[in-house]
């Protein structure tokens, strides 16, 4: 089993709407929860942590279960720009290595 | 945050030939990390770039053809060792600027072997 699993989508949504997509994990030690965002042929960029108590950036909310072991993230009125590729990134406690999920495509369509 | 440049930006490689990647920070760091993104897959630790002493790999990967260097705290080599077609990747490297805090990726480097 993966460390750490995502929906691979792609999610195809007009502009304005919101979307959202989970990530699981498998090490119910797991300390740090992370969004990164690739865009295509790019590297990954720091989209937010994800904290215990569930966070919001902006347009942004990032929510964390550690009883279910999972993460998501919520995009509301999706602007074209969104369009990339989530990566769901999970830090062990035990060392300060990561595991990334394979990301969740978003494409948003005018 | 941190600016990490990485040189080359991209190539293109001779089966059984080496290149080595340039990873350069603007600031002092503890960890520097490599990794390899495969077309259509997600990110793998190669190993962490340890200052002053050997890199620590990860499993299936060996210092024979991946040997990294880490002459000081804000520069580190990877170098692609007898490349083959399979080799033809995104190689990352990034740095944790705090313990505890997220990475920062270089912007990449796009190697492909014909």
């Amino acid at each position: 089993r993966k460390e750490v699993e995502q929906d691979p989508g792609p999610f195809n949504v007009p502009e304005g709407a919101t979307v959202a997509f989970n990530c699981t994990y498998s090490n119910s030690a797991s300390q740090s929860f992370f969004w990164y965002r690739q865009d295509c042929r790019k590297e990954p960029k720091l989209l937010m942590s994800v904290y215990s108590s569930g966070n919001e950036d902006g347009r942004f909310t990032a929510q964390l279960n550690r009883a279910s072991q999972y993460i998501s993230l919520l995009i509301r009125d999706s602007k074209l720009s969104d369009s990339a590729t989530y990566l769901c990134v999970v830090r062990r406690s035990n060392d300060y290595k990561l595991s990334f999920g394979a990301g969740t495509t978003v494409t948003v369509r005018a | 945050s941190a600016v990490i440049s990485q040189k080359p930006s991209r190539d293109i490689c001779q089966r059984g030939t080496s290149l080595t990647i340039q990873c350069q920070v603007d600031s002092q760091v503890t960890m520097m990390f490599w990794y390899r993104q495969q077309p259509g897959q997600s990110l793998t630790l190669i190993a962490t770039a340890n200052q002053g002493s050997e890199a620590t790999y990860e499993s299936g990967f060996v210092i024979d053809k991946f040997p990294i260097s880490r002459p000081n705290l804000t520069f580190s080599t990877l170098t692609v060792s007898n490349m083959s077609p399979e080799d033809s990747s995104i190689y990352l490297c990034s740095v944790e600027l705090r313990e505890g805090q997220p990475q920062h990726f270089g912007d990449g480097t796009r190697l492909s072997i014909l």
